[in-house]
This record gives structure tokens, C-alpha cells and sequence, in this order.
């Protein structure tokens, strides 16, 4: 499966933009990338997923590297209620539905 | 919404006992999942199924068994559980085969402690 880097944490203010970054420079054209994120005490949500093309939903904004050997997941205007471990995923789309998460990013936002 | 849930969210057992973890989902999905989280290694995949009586292998399967009988209900099942099985352990489920947009929905967790 291939792999992603993700830094371990980073720190934000409220209103302020937050981009978090992943690199997957082993991504096949069949692997779709996807985030999700874990708040305190909850299991992981999904966020947004893309293949090729910037992605954009209520949530955040994916930008995704045109040789797609790296994505950015976007929050617009970061809130206390974004704290949370942020997840990069790989999913390949012909071999099993399964996910494979990593160690995440802890985003702290302060007030 | 879809509602994932698990029947404890804190369990304590004692070495050797047999540990049963429920999970049910409400809205019809073909995969669920057993994943279990510890600090420093993020979730790792357990078993899997893609439909009733049909289990696969995950990443770290060893010390644990999964059962699905219906559609709605995924057990992972510790035969004797071990202090190691102390962990973070979160049931998610998804539509279907063939939609690789999918996305999957997690249960909140059950924390199990092995004495």
C-alpha cells in the first residue's frame, strides 16, 4: 500500500486559515485521497476525498499537486471545534475497500 | 444520519476471558470494519467484511476473530484476551463494493482495558 508523511502537529488561530499538508510520492494513478479527522473522544469522520481535481465541500478544500505526489487539505477559517488529529489516506480503487491510516496530524487551534 | 454504534464505550476484562465487542449499523451498508487505535501507531486494521458470513484479514488479525451473521451486526471476538489487547477499538462501516468515493462511518469506540 502506499504510504503518506504528515507532520506530527500544528498550531493555528481561530479565523485563520489552516493548511495541512500531505506528501505520497509512492500515490499509483488508482489511489484516491481521502481525509478524515478524529475530535476528542470520537471516532474519525470523513472530510473530503479527491482523485486529480481540487476538491471543495461545507467542510474544507483539497488541493491536490498536478503530479499528485502531494495534497493540502484546506480549512478556510479555523474554529476551536477543528481541534483534532487530521488523517491522509490513500485508497486504491482496485484492490479492497479498505483504508489504511497513519499517525494523523494534531491541529491545535487557539482562541 | 448514519448511526454507528457500539454496545460499550468502556469495557474491563481480566486475562484469558473471552471478550465479545459489538458493532451495528443502521443504514443497510455491505463493509464493516474492526480497527483498533493506540497512541503513537494510529488505527490499524483488524478484519473486515464485505457482506454476511465473509470475513477478511486485516493488517493485524492475530488474537482476534470477527462474526457476521447479519447484515447490520459486526462482533470482534478476543478468544482469550491479553494485556496487549488493551486498546482503542472503533468499528466503521460503508456502502458498498464499486463506489470507491466511498466514505466510511465510524462507532465512538469501545475503550477495553485486559487486567
Amino acid at each position: 500500500d502506499a504510504k503518506t508523511t504528515q507532520p506530527n502537529s500544528m498550531e493555528s488561530n481561530e479565523e485563520e486559515p489552516v493548511h495541512l499538508p500531505c506528501n505520497h510520492s509512492t500515490i499509483s494513478g488508482t489511489d484516491y485521497i481521502h481525509w478524515y479527522r478524529q475530535l476528542p473522544s470520537q471516532g474519525p469522520e470523513y472530510v473530503i476525498h479527491g482523485l486529480t481535481s481540487n476538491v471543495n465541500n461545507r467542510m474544507a478544500s483539497l488541493a491536490i499537486a498536478e503530479d499528485r505526489k502531494s495534497s493540502t487539505l484546506i480549512l478556510h477559517r479555523a474554529t476551536l471545534r477543528d481541534a483534532a488529529v487530521y488523517y491522509c489516506i490513500l485508497r486504491d480503487a482496485y484492490n479492497t475497500d479498505k483504508l489504511i491510516f497513519g499517525t494523523g496530524t494534531r491541529l491545535q487551534v487557539f482562541p | 444520519d448514519v448511526k454507528v454504534t457500539q454496545s460499550s464505550r468502556y469495557l474491563v476484562k481480566r486475562t484469558g476471558e473471552k471478550v465479545f465487542l459489538e458493532c451495528v449499523q443502521d443504514m443497510d451498508h455491505e463493509n464493516m470494519f474492526w480497527y483498533r487505535q493506540d497512541p503513537g501507531l494510529g488505527l490499524r486494521l483488524i478484519y473486515f467484511s464485505y457482506d454476511v458470513k465473509m470475513k477478511e484479514k486485516g493488517d493485524i488479525p492475530e488474537g482476534y476473530s470477527v462474526s457476521r451473521e447479519k447484515k447490520e451486526r459486526f462482533s470482534l471476538i478476543l478468544e482469550s484476551a491479553s494485556t496487549n489487547q488493551t486498546s482503542m477499538y472503533l468499528c466503521a462501516s460503508s456502502y458498498g463494493p464499486g463506489d470507491h468515493g466511498e466514505k466510511l462511518f465510524f462507532g465512538s469506540g469501545t475503550q477495553l482495558s485486559v487486567l
